[in-house]
């Protein structure tokens, strides 16, 4: 079974502080994203990597930057966190299939809920 | 772009009866995916069922369903025999053929009473 592993469940920070959240997968998958989940308005892709040092915006990158260096390892930071990035944040990962007749899934983490204070 | 709406905020069910969730998007494509994932409180996202536009018959995982409405751009989830462990927020879920990213709804949660 694929593991998709967020290293906190829950992460309290302050104002102004860079926070970095850190995501972990043992599939050899070339997909990993992160989202933010808020009541009412479902998840939001925040950043997508198609590869090592590749990365792509999603719909709500403001505030957040990602990185990875390695294929298993997708790191989101947020600069200079604000009380609005209070949320909860999902990491998933997944085969790349664009293009091609295959019909991966995407495997989640069990999130971590960020407070902001 | 492509938007998908579920506009069921909330659903529930008595155990072993039947519900259905709704889901519709819109989309100019003809070649997609569609998904739908279950978030129980544990809060792990967990597929359930996904249909590929390209085929006609509807999906099926034992207790799951869909019904695929390619012309009308709907794409319910229908649970049989209801369980408490069925109890969870539920997103459809849109992916084009030419990406691996995923368009969510805003969810669904259903409650299961016994």
């Amino acid at each position: 079974d694929v593991k998709v592993t967020q290293s906190s469940r829950y992460l309290v920070k302050r104002t102004g502080e860079k926070v970095f959240l850190e995501c972990v997968q043992d599939m050899d998958h070339e997909n990993m994203f992160w989202y933010r989940q808020d009541p009412g308005l479902g998840l939001r892709l925040i950043y997508f990597s198609y590869d090592v040092k590749m990365k792509e915006k999603g719909d709500i990158p403001e505030g957040y930057s990602v990185s990875r260096e390695k294929k298993e390892r997708f790191s989101l930071i947020l600069e200079s966190a604000s009380t609005n990035q209070t949320s909860m944040y999902l990491c998933a990962s997944s085969l790349g299939s664009a293009g091609e007749r295959g019909n991966q899934p995407q495997h989640f983490g069990d999130g971590t809920r960020l407070s902001i204070l | 772009a492509q938007t998908v709406t579920q506009s069921q905020p909330e659903m529930s069910v008595q155990e072993a009866e039947t519900v259905t969730l709704s889901c519709t998007y819109d989309t100019s494509e003809s070649d997609y995916y569609l998904f739908w994932y279950k978030q129980p409180p544990s809060r792990q996202m967990i597929l359930v069922i996904r249909q590929e536009a390209y085929k006609q018959q509807n999906a099926t995982e034992n207790r799951f369903s869909v019904n695929f409405q390619k012309a009308a751009k709907s794409f319910s989830l229908k649970i049989s025999d209801s369980q408490l462990g069925d109890a969870a927020m539920y997103f459809c879920a849109y992916r084009s053929y030419n990406t691996d990213k995923l368009i969510f709804g805003t969810g669904t949660r259903l409650q299961v009473f016994p």
